[in-house]
């Protein structure tokens, strides 16, 4: 079974563009969180989609958004970039969403370097 | 506000030897407690995990502690490998949060053949 998919692997922009990174989930899995990895703010939620459907969100600005496809596939899309963006965006994939855990797996990320 | 903790950015530990490792929460509707490790450029592994209701999980070389009242949970490695040197994450999810995790901060383990 095909782990999750992150395109692309390495991004590099500059301040004021916007970027969309993809994820692709294990096949059957309906929930997709974004999150991202920084050195100084460590793994932090950004957001979770079920069903095409955003249950869950995290304390980022509204420059990050994200949507889930009916395929459960999920973009993410960072506007007007910040140096301070500069991070490893991690996707992750799970059999449920909603009260019952299931386990996360994570892609390998894409690394976004804003400049 | 950090809300889960690791106060130990790294730890040393001699091959064949115990490696635990720490972490503290102070979110009371924690409700669910994973483990997962890191290596650089990969993304988060999950190890092991536990629910509030119990206060040990143990899965092969793996054992995870939970100490409710004290809002600690430990991970114990026994025997530790030197593959098992990486970057160990602990994450908590509040009963209402679906798949949101909060992280604490990591603490890199390496172990010394």
């Amino acid at each position: 079974k095909a782990g999750v998919t992150q395109t692309p692997r390495y991004l590099i922009k500059t301040r004021g563009q916007q970027v969309t990174l993809s994820c692709s989930p294990i096949s059957g899995h309906r929930s997709v969180s974004w999150y991202q990895q920084t050195p100084g703010q460590g793994l932090q939620f950004l957001f979770e989609y079920f069903s095409e459907t955003q249950r869950n969100k995290g304390n980022f600005p509204g420059r990050f958004s994200g949507r889930q496809f009916s395929n459960s596939r999920s973009e993410m899309n960072v506007s007007t970039l910040e140096l301070g963006d500069s991070a490893l965006y991690l996707c992750a994939s799970s059999l449920a969403g909603g009260g019952l855990m299931r386990k996360l797996f994570f892609g390998s990320g894409t690394q976004l370097s804003v400049l | 506000d950090q809300q889960v903790k690791q106060n130990s950015p790294s730890l040393s530990v001699q091959e064949g030897r115990i490696s635990i490792l720490n972490c503290d929460y102070t979110n009371s509707m924690f409700d669910y407690f994973l483990w997962y490790k890191k290596y650089p450029a990969e993304g988060p592994t999950f190890l092991i995990s536990i629910s509030s209701i119990k206060d040990k999980n143990e899965d092969g070389r793996f054992t995870v502690f939970l100490n409710k009242s004290a809002k600690h949970l430990s991970l114990h490695i026994v025997p530790s490998q030197p593959g098992d040197s990486a970057v160990y994450f602990c994450a908590a999810r509040a009963g209402d949060a679906g798949n949101m995790l909060t992280f604490g901060g990591g603490t890199r383990l390496m172990v010394k053949p």
